[in-house]
């Protein structure tokens, strides 16, 4: 069965700081893909990365990282220099390409707060 | 611009009174899905559909009905709500490669009391 756990279920940090969220995932797949998405106080979804399962290059883009090990089964977020905007619910999740249309299986959520 | 559409955003309604949520994305997808949103709990799928006329049921399909008459719709129908269903819902689509990102709705919070 494939599982992902996000352990942080709330982080609060002041603006400024560096945060980073933590996800750890489950599957015995050796094809899978790996998102993060961000919610904000407005409720929808925002799709921020997907990495696939062969790529474990890290990346970079703005103030946003990720950080993907497949030794450890991580696949890690982190904000630099946070702002108040980043204040959201940010979702882990995982997809197994041809598993029940397409599913996402997604991870308890970290609510994030980033205080002035 | 590439969307998927979910009506209404916002329903409170009573136990056992017939609802639909409608669901319309405009991006061609193959695969469509429903997710129900509970805190602590993530999102969890509740049915999906691969193509027109082919449904099934996901993680959490009790209480629940969908159908899939044409590519870009996909309702979710609660025939008989009750107020365990009080959630936020998400509909989303995928194309049939799977190896994009799942686009979603604006979410429909209803509360059944």
């Amino acid at each position: 069965a494939q599982k992902v756990t996000q352990a942080q279920t709330e982080i609060s940090v002041v603006e400024k700081e560096d945060v980073t969220l933590d996800c750890v995932y489950e599957t015995r797949d050796t094809t899978y893909y790996l998102f993060w998405y961000k919610q904000p106080p407005s409720g929808e979804l925002v799709f921020l990365i997907r990495r696939n399962s062969f790529d474990e290059q890290n990346e970079i883009s703005g103030r946003y990282s990720w950080n993907f090990q497949k030794s450890t089964s991580s696949f890690n977020f982190t904000i630099t220099a946070s702002q108040v905007v980043d204040s959201a619910v940010y979702f882990c999740a995982l997809s197994l390409i041809y598993n029940q249309g397409g599913k996402l299986i997604f991870g308890q959520g970290t609510e994030l707060s980033v205080k002035p | 611009e590439a969307q998927v559409t979910q009506n209404p955003r916002y329903l409170i309604t009573v136990t056992g009174k017939k609802l639909t949520v409608t669901c319309s994305q405009n991006m061609n997808h193959e695969y469509m899905s429903w997710y129900r949103q509970d805190p602590g709990l993530g999102l969890r799928q509740i049915y999906y559909s691969m193509n027109v006329e082919v449904t099934d049921k996901g993680d959490v399909p009790e209480g629940y009905k969908v159908s899939r008459k044409e590519k870009r719709n996909f309702p979710l129908i609660l025939e008989s709500p009750s107020p365990n269903q009080t959630s936020l819902y998400f509909c989303a689509s995928r194309s049939r490669t799977g190896v994009t990102e799942a686009f979603f709705g604006q979410g429909t919070r209803l509360t059944v009391v």
